[in-house]
C-alpha cells in the first residue's frame, strides 16, 4: 500500500472561515510534507515535519498552520486565506529524511482542490 | 539557495521521436526525483536517483544522474502519446535542508 489520501477533495472556503486539510498514510513513513500548487507551476514546498517535528517552514503566511498530531496524520489548518491563496495542496510522504542508503521515494496524495471566495 | 532548472519547458514532439529533458541543480544534492503529472492529477513517482552515474529505465523512460555536472537527464525513446504529461525534476538537498522541483516541462506528443 503505497496510499497517502488527503481529504477533503475539494474544498470552497470563504475569506472568513477556519477549515482544516487532513492527510493520512499508513506505509510507517516518518516525514510528512504540505506542498501548494498553482495552475501551471510546480509545487511549491510548504512544511515538513520528520518525526513529528517540524523540520522546514518556507516562509509560509501564519494563516496557514501545520499540525502533526502522530505519524501518520498530517493537518494544515487555514484561517482568514485570500483568495490568492486558492490552489492544489498536496500531502506527501516518506520514509525518512535521512542521507539515503537506498532510494527514499515521496508519495503524493490526490491533492485537495482549494478555492478561496 | 538551492535552485533547480528544467529545459526545456514546452516539449512537442511526434510518435517514434527520442528527445531528452535536462535537469540542473546549483547545490549538493542526496536525492534526485523525477515525477509526471497529468492534467488535474497529482504527481506519479518515476525514478528516485541517488549516486553519480545512477541509471534507471522503465519503459520508455530513462534518468541518468551526474552529480559532478549536477544534472539528471530524462531521456524519451520511440515517443508515444501516452507520455503526453507534465514532467517535473526534484532536489532533495540534505545539505540545505530544502526540496525543490524544475518548472517542469509540458511533453505533447503528436501522431
Amino acid at each position: 500500500d503505497t496510499e497517502v489520501t488527503q481529504t477533503p477533495k475539494h474544498l470552497v472556503m470563504g475569506m472568513t472561515n477556519k477549515k482544516s486539510l487532513k492527510c493520512e498514510q499508513h506505509m510507517g513513513h516518518r516525514a510528512m510534507y504540505w506542498y501548494k500548487q498553482k495552475a501551471k507551476k510546480p509545487p511549491e514546498l510548504m512544511f515538513v515535519y520528520s518525526y513529528e517535528k517540524l523540520s522546514i517552514n518556507e516562509s509560509v503566511p501564519s494563516r496557514f498552520s501545520p499540525e502533526c498530531p502522530n505519524s501518520s496524520l498530517l493537518n494544515l489548518h487555514l484561517h482568514a486565506l485570500q483568495p490568492e491563496d486558492s490552489a492544489l495542496y498536496l500531502c506527501a510522504s516518506s520514509q525518512d529524511r535521512a542521507r539515503p542508503v537506498s532510494g527514499n521515494t515521496i508519495y503524493f496524495g490526490e491533492g485537495s482542490w482549494l478555492t478561496v471566495v | 539557495e538551492l535552485k533547480v532548472e528544467q529545459n526545456p519547458l514546452f516539449l512537442s514532439m511526434q510518435e517514434g521521436k527520442n528527445y531528452t529533458i535536462y535537469c540542473n541543480y546549483s547545490t549538493t544534492s542526496d536525492r534526485l526525483y523525477w515525477y509526471r503529472q497529468d492534467p488535474g492529477k497529482s504527481l506519479e513517482s518515476l525514478f528516485v536517483l541517488l549516486s553519480n552515474g545512477a541509471v534507471k529505465q522503465e519503459g520508455r523512460l530513462m534518468a541518468s544522474l551526474d552529480t559532478k555536472a549536477r544534472l539528471s537527464t530524462l531521456h524519451i525513446t520511440a515517443a508515444v502519446h501516452d507520455l503526453s504529461a507534465t514532467y517535473f525534476c526534484a532536489v532533495d538537498s540534505w545539505e540545505n535542508n530544502d526540496m525543490r522541483f524544475g518548472a517542469g516541462t509540458r511533453l505533447t506528443v503528436k501522431p
